[in-house]
């Protein structure tokens, strides 16, 4: 069965304190690897897409990498705005392109 | 240019009672799906369409059924309500799967007492 976990479940940062999310998957045929941003209260906004391993894609103060078996989400220097809860999303092509998420990591940072 | 539109926003429904929430997008794109949102936790899949007149199910589809007549409307029927299924319901677009980034509308909160 395929899997998407996230780690670690919250994450609390001061300011201007870089760290990394993680995103394991095991799944079968990966079509793309999503990640997500969630404010409360409002729908998940697009922030990436990787499709195959050693890709990477980079948007102000967030990279994401991608590997074989597992994709970071680097926060950079991290100002309160980047408070929300982060989603990876998978999409595999034996499974009915389903897109799966993983549970989430909420990130709060401090000022 | 709307996107995608969910209606209500919220919604108290009484155990046993049925419910439609609707989904629509201006964006013509194929596949949508239909996500609920427990608190605290990731989303999980209940139906996706990859196009009008196909519609399979998700991880979690138990007490819920969906119709798609048209590209533009994937509404979501709640039968019998029960409090397990109170939730926060995403629905979503996709162009293309594995091609595109979905697009997400703003939710319905649903609680059922």
């Amino acid at each position: 069965e395929d899997q998407v976990t996230q780690s670690p479940e919250a994450l609390r940062l001061q300011e201007g304190e870089s760290s990394s999310l993680n995103c394991s998957y095991t799944v079968s045929g990966l079509r793309g690897l999503f990640w997500y941003r969630q404010d409360p209260g409002k729908g998940p906004e697009f922030l990436f897409t990787l499709y195959s391993a050693g890709e990477e894609k980079e948007k102000e103060r967030l990279k994401a990498t991608l590997t074989k078996k597992e994709s970071f989400l680097h926060i950079t220097a991290p100002k309160p705005e980047d408070s929300a809860t982060y989603l990876c999303a998978v999409q595999v092509k034996a499974a009915g392109n389903k897109l799966t998420f993983g549970g989430g990591t909420r990130v709060l940072v401090k000022p | 240019n709307a996107g995608v539109t969910q209606t209500p926003k919220f919604r108290i429904l009484k155990i046993g009672q049925s419910m439609t929430l609707q989904c629509t997008q201006d964006m013509n794109h194929n596949y949508m799906y239909w996500y609920r949102q427990d608190p605290g936790m990731g989303l999980k899949l209940i139906y996706y369409s990859v196009g009008a007149g196909i519609t399979d199910k998700g991880e979690v589809p138990n007490g819920y059924n969906v119709s798609r007549s048209t590209t533009e409307d994937f509404p979501l029927r709640l039968e019998l309500a029960a409090p397990s299924q109170t939730s926060v319901y995403f629905c979503a677009t996709q162009l293309v799967q594995g091609t595109g980034w979905a697009f997400f509308g703003q939710g319905t909160r649903l609680t059922v007492v």
